[in-house]
């Protein structure tokens, strides 16, 4: 079945700092991948998204880029804020488009 | 504002005494669903709906049930909740429930059963 794999966290970062959390996935067909992401005490949002090979998803100064060749879907930001820090998760639909399965989330927390 | 409202955000529960979520959104969303969430395994769906009375089990469905009388409305019920039901709840709604729809989230709520 279908399954997400993301980097164990804790991550700490100092502020400007540069971020990579890696996200590779198994699943048949064509996933579309998203990350989501969960701020302290609130549920989780949207962050990005990306449909098709090779497509590259965008938001707030965070990137992923679908790679189905790696099967991966790194998420990076070139200077992380304090206010990025939140718990991210990876995620990819099921060959229905209906279901999402969630990686198990990274914890970030960015020091000033 | 779209919202997707949870009842209650905190509750201690003891075993086997019954307890409903509610889940209420405002978007006219057709899709609505049921995660838990636990350290060190993310989330995971319960039950799902696609619309008013269509509901079906996610990937951890026992000791749960739901319902769908009304299109705003979801409930989660824990007909006799255990401890291994303590965990974050949270619910969801989409337009349609396809994954590329974006999906609300409620705030969550803390389950605990002692």
């Amino acid at each position: 079945g279908n399954s997400v794999t993301q980097m164990e966290g804790p991550v700490t970062l100092s502020e400007e700092a540069f971020l990579t959390i890696n996200c590779t996935y198994t699943a048949t067909g064509y996933p579309s991948l998203f990350w989501y992401v969960q701020y302290p005490g609130e549920g989780l949002q949207l962050l990005l998204k990306a449909t098709k090979a090779d497509d590259k998803g965008s938001n707030k100064g965070f990137e992923a880029t679908y790679r189905k060749e790696t099967t991966s879907f790194h998420l990076e930001k070139g200077s992380v804020q304090v206010s990025d820090s939140a718990v991210y998760f990876c995620a990819l639909s099921d060959n229905s488009g209906y279901a999402l399965n969630f990686g198990k989330g990274t914890s970030l927390l960015v020091t000033p | 504002e779209a919202q997707v409202t949870q009842n209650p955000r905190y509750l201690i529960t003891v075993t086997g005494k019954k307890l409903t979520v509610t889940c209420s959104q405002n978007m006219n969303h057709e899709y609505m669903s049921w995660y838990r969430q636990d350290p060190g395994l993310g989330l995971r769906q319960i039950y799902y709906s696609m619309n008013v009375e269509v509901t079906d089990k996610g990937d951890v469905p026992e000791g749960y049930k739901v319902s769908r009388k009304e299109k705003r409305n979801f409930p989660l019920i824990l007909e006799s909740p255990s401890p291994n039901q303590t965990s974050l709840y949270f619910c969801a709604s989409s337009p349609t429930g396809l994954a590329e729809n974006t999906i609300y989230f409620g705030e969550g709520s803390w389950l605990t059963v002692v």
